[in-house]
């Protein structure tokens, strides 16, 4: 199976909004709400920041908020802050296998 | 708090093995599900395995099923990658990550997602 598809960059002003897509298929995304959202800093771990679609782990910003409709899962995060700089990957479960994005870069300007 | 910490990366030869641990502690190891994760340089996120708490069930990426093997051995609280018939294209740093779990008072479930990542180690398939 391919990887979900991600845009490869996104970029938003300090304060701003911006939402990051994921889309994959019925075989994943679209059948279970098994969708998790990673963010990396640069020569670092990733770092959970969303779980099973909208759920976020005590500690995570409530500035990120997950979604999904159909196949597609997004993250959003509000009141963009230079902190957020860093990339941000999609993980769904797609029956026996697992798929990540391709990720995506996120720029604060 | 919960640690993991990856060892045995390095450089490799095409064809040849390696062997990846993962040392676990602050969780109770046995009771859930684990996951490898690798990363080639420059690259994003690919899932590579997961191993059920008791290592019963075991699923792999397409990428490299028949050539790797995850295994745990619960008395030492340690997961392992067995990585045969290596090629380049294998080069990558490589995370094991604790499942999320679903648990109740008697077991854990697996979630499939991640809470807790290892720093990572590098392995270097080249000639």
């Amino acid at each position: 199976q391919s990887a979900l598809t991600q845009p490869a960059s996104v970029s938003g002003s300090p304060g701003q909004s911006i939402t990051i897509s994921c889309t994959g298929t019925i075989s994943d995304i679209g059948t279970y709400n098994l969708v998790s959202w990673y963010q990396q800093h640069p020569g670092k771990a990733p770092k959970v920041m969303i779980y099973e679609v909208s759920k976020r782990p005590s500690g995570v910003s409530n500035r990120f908020s997950g979604s999904k409709s159909g196949n597609t899962a997004s993250l959003t995060i509000s009141g963009l802050q230079a902190e957020d700089e860093a990339d941000y990957y999609c993980f769904s479960y797609a029956g026996s296998i697992s798929l990540f994005g391709g990720g995506t870069k996120l720029t604060v300007l | 708090q919960v640690q993991l910490v990856e060892s045995g990366g390095g450089v490799v030869q095409p064809g040849r093995s390696l062997r990846l641990s993962c040392a676990a502690s602050g969780f109770s190891f046995s009771d859930y599900a684990i996951h490898w994760v690798r990363q080639a340089p420059g690259k994003g996120l690919e899932w590579v395995a997961i191993i059920s708490f008791d290592g019963s069930d075991k699923y792999y990426a397409d990428s490299v099923k028949g050539r790797f093997t995850i295994s745990r051995d619960n008395s030492r609280n340690t997961l392992y990658l067995q990585m045969d018939s290596l090629r380049p294209e294998d080069t990558a740093v490589f995370y094991c990550a604790k499942d999320r779990g679903y648990c109740t008072s008697t077991s854990c479930s697996p979630s499939l997602d991640f809470d807790y990542w290892g720093q990572g180690t590098l392995v270097t398939v080249s000639s």
